[in-house]
């Protein structure tokens, strides 16, 4: 079955750091771009960031508002991207999704579940 | 505030047509990327619903179509179901980055 998994979301202080994953099956994950999108409760759909595949030597790019504050990586002996996330701000609050890039199609056509993260004190 | 803009919600009657557009700029649109549409049912994860401004993945019912032209896309939705209310999302490409529109609410009447 084609999936994406999201995981490590959860309540932190604003200043804090949290570092998400995103497990992918039933496609070639390591020759896929990988991108982060996040949702603010009540909001629409925010780029945050993506990282591409070996053959594009994992070349990342990102949102201004993220830039230096988030950073994507990936290990595709997992199966695996990761977004972590420091210097948090409750406007960071948000469900945090990972899509896979069709560069078949060129739009997102896989979504994991997303994972919610909260920023508060 | 979105660099695509949507109408914020938009309504019909089952089996009716309605159409959502989504309008940008000559950096974007209008400079020639593709437009894409996705389906997000409140509490779930979005869905791809067109493609390449016009093409609809498997599985996706012909009764959703987009089109392009200049700095706009649209998406219309004939034969309106139930099922059909969602926010829908356009996505395009600017400046070496990946944008949404606002969304739209479908109400369906």
């Amino acid at each position: 079955e084609v999936q994406l998994v999201e995981s490590g979301g959860g309540l932190v202080q604003p200043g804090g750091s949290l570092k998400l994953s995103c497990v992918g099956a039933g496609f070639g994950f390591s020759g896929s771009n990988m991108h982060w999108v996040r949702q603010a409760p009540g909001k629409g759909l925010e780029w945050v960031g993506r990282i591409r595949s070996i053959a594009n030597n994992y070349a990342t790019s990102y949102a201004a508002s993220m830039k230096g504050r988030f950073t994507i990586s990936r290990d595709d002996s997992k199966n695996t991207a990761y977004l972590q996330m420091d210097s948090l701000k409750i406007d960071d609050t948000a469900v945090y999704y990972c899509t896979r890039y069709s560069t078949s199609w060129y739009a997102f056509d896989i979504w994991g579940q997303g994972t919610l993260v909260t920023v508060s004190s | 505030q979105s660099v695509l803009t949507q109408p914020p919600s938009v309504s019909g009657a089952p089996g009716q047509r309605v159409t959502i557009s989504c309008t940008g700029t000559s950096s974007n649109i209008g400079a020639g990327y593709d437009v894409h549409w996705y389906q997000q049912i409140p509490g779930t994860a979005p869905k791809l619903l067109i493609y390449g401004n016009t093409n609809r993945p498997s599985g996706v019912p012909d009764r959703f179509s987009g089109s392009k032209s200049g700095t706009s896309a649209s998406l219309a939705i004939t034969g309106l179901q139930a099922e059909d209310e969602a926010d829908y999302y356009c996505q395009s490409y600017d400046s070496g980055l990946r944008v949404f529109g606002g969304g739209t609410r479908l109400t369906v009447l």
